[in-house]
């Protein structure tokens, strides 16, 4: 049973660095797939971050690819998120969900679906 | 990226059939058949319903399926029960390399 456990503080003072480490149980990240960073503000709908590969090549939503690096521990069979430069609007739920791929798909870099979720942590962006 | 739009709401009564809507580009939803469907319980994970347009889960119930037209793709839920009352989410891969949701549908059960 593949399960994932999202982990980090949760609250971080404006202008400073979200962190946030995702630790997969139950399957080997470098077996394959994409792993993926989601998050939900409050009241608010779904928002993609972005996704890697196990091998490390990594996309990311164009909105927010300034501020955002993915990184994977294959030794540790983690994989993380940091957000810099944060405001309130990155207030929200974040979610880490693995990101189902054929093998073909795995080796174009398309994404299919995201069919492990954590259970999300919530981070709150204040002063 | 724009968000996928889907209608704000739906609602049903219990044994009915309902369908959501999620309409996109030629660049997403229409470009490629990976568009997946997610139900979301208040203070609960997102949980996958449908991947791949139309293809279910090992262990979501049939009542849930999956269909697409052109640029916009559907989530039809038969036999309305309460416990299927839920946000619900859209999703598609893009041209840009990246994944994009829908708005979200919140289904009232009657």
């Amino acid at each position: 049973q593949v399960q994932l456990q999202e982990s980090g503080p949760g609250l971080v003072k404006p202008s400073e660095t979200l962190s946030l480490t995702c630790t997969v149980s139950g399957y080997s990240i470098s077996s394959g797939y994409y792993w993926g960073w989601i998050r939900q503000p409050p009241g608010k709908g779904l928002e993609w971050i972005g996704s890697i590969y196990h091998s490390g090549s990594t996309y990311y939503n164009p909105s927010l690819k300034s501020r955002v690096t993915i990184s994977v521990d294959t030794s540790k069979n983690q994989f993380s998120l940091k957000l810099s430069s944060v405001t309130a609007a990155d207030t929200a739920v974040y979610y880490c969900a693995r990101g189902y791929c054929s093998s073909t798909s795995c080796y174009k870099g398309w994404v299919q679906s995201f069919d492990y979720w954590g259970q999300g942590t919530l981070v709150t962006v204040s002063s | 990226q724009s968000a996928l739009t889907q209608p704000a709401s739906v609602s049903g009564s219990p044994g009915q059939s309902i369908t959501i809507s999620c309409t996109g580009t030629s660049s997403d939803v229409g470009g490629y058949n990976y568009v997946s469907w997610y139900q979301q319980h208040p203070g609960k994970a997102p949980k996958l319903m449908i991947y791949d347009v139309s293809k279910r889960p090992s262990g979501v119930s049939n009542r849930f399926s999956g269909s697409k037209s052109g640029n916009t793709a559907s989530l039809t839920i038969s036999g309305l029960q309460a416990e299927d009352e839920a946000d619900y989410y859209c999703s598609s891969y893009t041209s840009s390399s990246t994944s994009v949701f829908g708005g979200g549908t919140k289904l009232t059960v009657l």
